[in-house]
């Protein structure tokens, strides 16, 4: 089955900085990577996805790359800001059965004031 | 549309009773997903379905767990007996994947079995 690692398990960036999540999948099937933000004691939401005919995507201050030759994929998160600090999670779907996502363990990011 | 309903938020109970979490997903979906959060684990995918049908259930840790989804509305996941260490948070997801997969979670049931 599908495994996805995720780095790092945790980041603390001042305010402003860029953060960076990475993340590597083993199914080379695997064609959908989204990237969810759980803050504390709520449920995981989608922030932004990648489909594997795109390299690149970008929504405002946040972004996602995919190396489908290289199988890893990364979230960059630029001008950081205080409530960006949450856990991020990775997944990616089944080459075998599409609607079926497993997640990386999570980064925990922390942005200081 | 509400979203992914579940319910009960909060189940505290004793260790050997049943446990029965329960979970509404988004009208249209297609896909029903059963998650357990933990500290050292993550999320782990326990079970899910399509149109209703169980498609993968090797994330159930044991006999001990059951799911179940009689219908497109509905579906349960039952813990019998329960011990301590099923103390998490459960998620239940759904998507409609014909028009993408993103997966919409419900705000989950944190169980406590003492």
């Amino acid at each position: 089955g599908e495994n996805v690692e995720q780095h790092p398990s945790t980041l603390s960036v001042q305010e402003g900085d860029s953060a960076v999540i990475k993340c590597t999948y083993s199914d080379s099937a695997s064609n959908y990577f989204p990237w969810y933000k759980q803050e504390l004691g709520k449920r995981p939401q989608l922030i932004i996805d990648i489909r594997s005919n795109v390299g690149e995507k970008k929504d405002q201050r946040i972004a996602v790359t995919l190396n489908k030759t290289a199988k890893h994929f990364s979230l960059h998160i630029t001008e950081t800001q205080p409530e960006d600090s949450a856990v991020y999670f990775c997944a990616a779907n089944s080459g075998t059965s599409y609607g079926k996502l497993t997640f990386g363990q999570g980064t925990i990011l922390t942005v200081h004031p | 549309d509400a979203g992914v309903i579940q319910s009960p938020r909060h189940e505290v109970t004793e260790m050997g009773q049943e446990v029965t979490l329960r979970c509404k997903p988004i009208s249209g979906h297609d896909y029903l997903f059963w998650y357990r959060q933990t500290m050292m684990r993550g999320l782990e995918l326990l079970i899910y379905f399509n149109n209703n049908v169980p498609i993968d259930d090797s994330g159930m840790p044991e006999d001990r767990f059951s799911a179940k989804m009689p219908n497109a509305s509905f579906s349960t996941l039952k813990i019998q007996p329960s011990e301590p260490r099923d103390s998490a948070v459960y998620f239940c997801a759904s998507s409609f994947f014909s028009f993408n997969t993103e997966a919409f979670f419900g705000q989950g049931t944190r169980l406590t079995v003492v």
